[in-house]
């Protein structure tokens, strides 16, 4: 399977403690994107990264929260003492570089299956 | 501020029937405009999507239809499937965004056989 990756797929914590997610994007795409999702509603943007560098994030990301994509492959999504309004789904998705050439949209973001964080 | 506003919330369809989902939004900035489809427990996954530059895009049962002066596109998803059954997310991207997507709330669809 050549789609994004995301470990572990569900997480159980107790509030006040820290948690990493991991996401593998898809091979040779350079832009990863992390969001979140709670229940009964869409996903909502946290943070952007092109390779290595970290280009964008929301203010929903507090300082409790950081993201790192070293070397521009694999991403990890940190979460220091955790509350429970942290409980919800956590999407990785990953796009290619653009073609325009082609007419390839830039904008194609594939969604691996999310990690489920509950804090308790 | 949800910037993407969708409807219905939810909605029952019979299996060959046609369900329509609407979108509306407000930053004219906005230039990609997909269709993600999501099971229970599962991530998205992009269905369809459309550039401004046309009003219609159509892949087997699946068209979207953009209205640019209103400001609305919509999903109508023909000879409906039990399988279809889903929730589905309308979203948009502005080219100066990094291609970060706001979503709809989504909509729930149930087609009973």
């Amino acid at each position: 399977d050549t789609g994004v990756s995301q470990n572990p797929r569900h997480k159980i914590t107790k509030r006040g403690q820290n948690v990493t997610f991991r996401c593998d994007p898809i091979s040779e795409h350079n832009r990863l994107y992390w969001y979140r999702q709670t229940l009964g509603q869409g996903p909502e943007f946290l943070t952007y990264f092109q390779n290595e560098a970290q280009l964008e994030k929301s203010r929903l990301l507090s300082d409790r929260f950081s993201a790192e994509r070293p070397k521009g492959s694999f991403s990890t999504l940190e979460i220091q003492r955790t509350e429970q309004g942290d409980s919800a789904m956590y999407l990785c998705a990953s796009s290619p570089p653009p073609d325009r050439g082609a007419r390839k949209w830039a904008y194609e973001q594939y969604f691996g299956p999310g990690t489920r964080l509950t804090v308790t | 501020q949800q910037q993407v506003k969708q409807s219905p919330q939810s909605l029952i369809v019979q299996k060959g029937g046609i369900s329509i989902i609407n979108c509306a939004y407000e930053n004219t900035a906005f230039d990609y405009f997909p269709w993600y489809q999501q099971f229970p427990g599962k991530g998205p996954a992009l269905l369809i999507a459309i550039r401004p530059d046309v009003s219609e895009k159509k892949e087997g049962r699946f068209t979207i239809s953009f209205n640019k002066s209103a400001k609305q596109f919509s999903l109508h998803i023909m000879d409906s499937q039990p399988g279809d059954s889903a929730t589905y997310f309308c979203a948009a991207s502005k080219d100066d965004s990094w291609g970060k997507l706001q979503f709809g709330a989504g909509t729930q669809v149930v087609v009973t056989p």
